[in-house]
């Protein structure tokens, strides 16, 4: 049965702390890892990787995959207390010609001013 | 705002009874994956559909059932409910058709329907 975890679960921080989130996989047919930001209701779209090594950035947040040990790590620097949300972390299977996602619990950030 | 709309918000049923959630897709998106999240759980994949026809499905049973039109939105209908169907369920759009050669993983969600089932 396809796996992904994520850790830690949940997390409080201040503000202008630095944090990382874990995401480890153990699924088939593994295409890429990709990362989402849930405030309220709808997953907003973060990062996809699918190469090792290559580090993702977006401003304040940055992610990487290493695919010999099977995980990913989410990195969000400075952190506000805009970043407040669950993580979600998820792998893209294919199957076949077509694919779907498998997510992970989330980590639920919450950061105090 | 990703375009994608769902209805209803919130609704409350009971078990045994039966529930259509509706689902309206981005403009120009041709993709429409559903998915269940239960309370402190990551979203789960119920099944995608691409030119009106399932194309994948997760491990839900068959009163789980879906439906696309031709302008691309979506229904999901669940029958016989129980009470662990209640979560907030998920709409996902994408221009993609299901292909795995070109996904580029971003998929845009509604803000989801929360069904409580008493």
């Amino acid at each position: 049965e396809d796996k992904v975890v994520q850790s830690p679960l949940s997390l409080v921080v201040h503000e202008g702390d630095t944090v990382t989130l874990n995401c480890s996989y153990e699924v088939t047919n593994f295409r890429s890892l990709l990362w989402y930001k849930q405030e309220k209701k709808a997953p907003t779209f973060l990062f996809m990787l699918t190469s090792s090594g290559i580090e993702k950035k977006s401003g304040r947040l940055s992610s990487i995959l290493d695919k010999k040990e099977l995980f990913s790590i989410l990195n969000i620097t400075a952190t506000q207390t805009g970043d407040s949300a669950i993580y979600l972390c998820a792998s893209k299977n294919s199957g076949g010609s077509n694919y779907k996602l498998t997510f992970g619990k989330g980590t639920l950030l919450t950061v105090n001013p | 705002e990703t375009g994608v709309t769902q209805s209803p918000t919130h609704l409350i049923k009971t078990r045994g009874q039966q529930v259509t959630l509706r689902c309206s897709s981005q403009s120009g998106h041709n993709t429409v994956s559903w998915y269940q999240q239960a309370l402190g759980q990551g979203p789960q994949f119920i099944f995608q559909y691409y030119r009106e026809e399932e194309n994948g499905r997760g491990n839900f049973p068959p009163r789980f059932s879906g439906l696309q039109f031709p302008n691309y939105s979506s229904e999901l209908n669940v029958n016989a409910l129980e009470l662990d169907d209640s979560a907030l369920y998920l709409c996902a759009s994408s221009l993609d058709g299901g292909l795995d050669v070109y996904s580029t993983g971003e998929l845009f969600f509604g803000e989801g329907s929360r069904l409580t089932v008493l």
